[in-house]
């Protein structure tokens, strides 16, 4: 089975903190994602990579960076927190073309004071 | 550019069969897909279809496709009051590395 990891599931961080959530995959996967889900906003993408030290930007990459320095591990990073970021942050990663599944970790939701 | 609608809310009572609509709007989408989310957790796949059928049965899942009108739906018999969930219809291009397209997800309230 894939296995698709976050480093917590829950998280409270102060304004200005900077906040690190790890995602790690074990099916050598090369593309990895961000996603914030909000109520009634569905999934947004915040970041992908493709490749190790490649990334692109999704919808919402403001206020946001990432890192790959490994194939399996992909980092979310929040530079300075905001209480607009209190969400619930997924991280997926996905099979090559053509079935393309995507496999999502189980969620860390971060809380923003 | 692409997009994927569905309604936000549905509610049934027990024992009766549920349906979740989805259109989509990339003709190009090769696999579609019905993700379910539970409360606290994160998206699993429920399943797929490729984009040449038009009909998928899994025990009591039936995934229906449209080609033509770009109308995926998937209906669950007897539902129970585990299938409580968000679901999301998701489609996929095969357009080099970029990721699925999820729509803003259908909650499922199920009455006992």
């Amino acid at each position: 089975d894939v296995k698709v990891t976050q480093s917590s599931r829950y998280l409270v961080k102060r304004t200005g903190e900077k906040v690190f959530l790890e995602c790690v995959q074990d099916m050598d996967h090369e593309n990895m994602f961000w996603y914030r889900q909000d109520p009634g906003l569905g999934l947004r993408l915040i970041y992908f990579s493709y490749d190790v030290k490649m990334k692109e930007k999704g919808d919402i990459p403001e206020g946001y960076s990432v890192s790959r320095e490994k194939k399996e591990r992909f980092s979310l990073i929040l530079e300075s927190a905001s209480t607009n970021q209190t969400s619930m942050y997924l991280c997926a990663s996905k099979d090559p073309p053509p079935v393309d599944e995507q496999y999502f970790g189980p969620g860390t939701r971060l809380t923003v004071t | 550019g692409e997009d994927v609608e569905q309604s936000l809310f549905l509610s049934v009572r027990e024992g009766d069969s549920s349906v979740i609509n989805c259109t989509y709007t990339d003709s190009s989408s090769t696999y579609l897909y019905w993700y379910k989310q539970e409360p606290g957790a994160g998206l699993q796949l429920l399943t797929y279809i490729f984009s040449n059928m038009d009909m998928k049965q899994d025990q009591r899942l039936t995934v229906l496709l449209n080609k033509k009108d770009k109308h995926l739906s998937l209906r669950i018999a007897d539902t129970q009051t585990g299938d409580s969930a968000i679901y999301f219809c998701a489609e996929s291009t095969m357009a080099g590395n970029t990721p699925l397209v999820f729509g803003k997800g259908t909650r499922l309230s199920v009455i006992a």
